[in-house]
């Protein structure tokens, strides 16, 4: 079975900084996607970012990049220039590259506030 | 426009019914899931589906029921087993590249209280 571990429960960052978010995870599987979720005070879940983990080359999106290491099942988060809209909950999640019956197991999420 | 709808936004149950919350996609994703969220706990996976007429259990999918008879709609049902289910839930679908899943899209949530 899959785990994602995050281990940072609440995290702050002033506006116009950078901050790191961690997620370890646990697989046998060789082949998998990995996530980055944000969930705002409105509860909707919106993707960040995706890594396949047959891509050596760090995902980026923006002001939003990963910090991938396969070896280590290490898969951090850095914001970089925080801003307000940045405050919610990021949640970390794994899902396998199965082509039947893939489940999508989340981590138990980091509460990030941007302050000024 | 294309999107993932759960309803009701807010529901209220009594002890010992059974209720049933609606997901349903204009997004032709072949996979959708179900999870249930907690404070403290994160997602929890409750049913999955990746095909019509075909569904698994989840982590936590105990006084649960789903069924998937359409592409479209994946109906959950929590039952009067379920031991506390007040909870935010919320559905999810997925799509397909070259045959393998990729992110799930999350429709709005359904805010379930147990009166």
């Amino acid at each position: 079975a899959q785990t994602v571990t995050q281990s940072q429960p609440e995290m702050s960052v002033q506006e116009a900084e950078t901050v790191t978010l961690s997620c370890t995870y646990d697989t046998s599987e060789n082949n998998y996607y990995l996530f980055w979720y944000k969930q705002p005070p409105s509860r909707q879940m919106i993707l960040v970012i995706r890594q396949e983990a047959y891509k050596q080359q760090n995902a980026t999106e923006n002001r939003f990049s990963v910090n991938f290491q396969k070896a280590a099942k290490s898969f951090s988060l850095k914001i970089s220039d925080s801003q307000l809209g940045d405050t919610a909950m990021y949640f970390c999640a794994f899902m396998r590259f199965s082509g039947t019956a893939s489940k999508l197991t989340f981590g138990t999420g980091t509460r990030l506030q941007v302050t000024l | 426009d294309g999107g993932i709808t759960q309803s009701p936004k807010y529901l209220f149950r009594k002890e010992g019914q059974n209720v049933t919350l609606s997901c349903e996609q204009n997004l032709n994703h072949d996979a959708m899931y179900w999870y249930r969220q907690d404070p403290g706990q994160g997602l929890r996976l409750i049913y999955y589906s990746q095909i019509v007429n075909d569904f698994q259990k989840g982590d936590i999918a105990e006084g649960y029921s789903v069924s998937r008879e359409k592409k479209e709609s994946f109906p959950l049902t929590v039952t009067s087993a379920q031991k506390n289910p007040t909870a935010f839930y919320l559905c999810a679908s997925g799509r397909r590249n070259r045959g393998s899943p990729t992110e799930a899209f999350f429709g709005q949530g359904t805010r379930l209280t147990v009166v």
